[in-house]
């Protein structure tokens, strides 16, 4: 059966410094894997995807993420965060041969960005 | 449209009454998805459409939800006696249909509709 699972409730982090939100995933074959971000009262927003090809995904607003296989995760990163970054971060993931439509999301972590 | 437009945005309801859910996906998109998502978890997808029909619709709950899409455009969640567990914020989105890795395509959500049953 395909999961995510994103170990971190909160992430809270200054502005100016680094962050990672980090995802793990399970799918059978090989994984199609995605970032959304939710601001409150939106619908999800696409960041970045990984297909194939290069490990590490650059994306939206700055943000990227690095598969990593034999980990079998796909960290979000951001080299410098700003207060209007937080929101929730949601990771997906669908199996190769899974249906098109059943993308499956973790439960999303809130990120925190501090002046 | 520009975007994935949902409505209500709210709906409050009471236990054992009709509700349906209206998503109007972005123009030229034929893919469209019903996901579920309740407080403090990921979206959990409900139905998918490719056109007119139903291409998986394996996240149905039970036999109260369905969903529709008679004109391969604007797409209809009908929830039938409503119960207090269906309380939940109901995002659609909608995509292209890519020719090539098609499990990657990008979907484009609404804003939601928020249900509650009392």
């Amino acid at each position: 059966a395909q999961s995510v699972a994103q170990p971190e409730d909160q992430v809270n982090v200054a502005e100016g410094n680094p962050l990672t939100v980090k995802c793990t995933y399970s799918v059978s074959g090989n994984p199609y894997l995605f970032w959304y971000v939710q601001y409150p009262n939106r619908g999800l927003q696409f960041l970045l995807k990984y297909i194939t090809g290069d490990n590490l995904v650059k994306g939206s607003y700055g943000f990227e993420a690095e598969f990593n296989k034999s980990q079998t995760s796909f960290h979000l990163k951001k080299p410098s965060a700003l207060v209007s970054d937080s929101a929730l971060y949601f990771c997906a993931v669908r199996g190769e041969g899974g249906s098109q439509g059943n993308l499956i999301f973790g439960k999303g972590t809130k990120l925190s960005v501090k002046p | 449209g520009a975007g994935v437009s949902q409505t209500p945005s709210n709906k409050v309801t009471e236990k054992g009454k009709y509700v349906e859910l209206r998503c109007d996906p972005i123009s030229g998109h034929t893919a469209l998805y019903w996901y579920r998502q309740s407080l403090g978890q990921g979206p959990e997808f409900l139905i998918y459409f490719q056109g007119t029909g139903a291409a998986d619709d394996s996240g149905l709950p039970n036999d109260r939800f369905f969903a529709v899409r008679p004109e391969g455009s604007v797409s209809t969640l009908k929830i039938q006696r409503t119960e207090r567990g269906d309380s939940a914020v109901y995002l659609c989105a909608s995509s292209l249909r890519a020719e090539a890795f098609s499990g990657a395509n990008v979907l484009t959500f609404g804003a939601g509709s928020r249900l509650t049953v009392l």
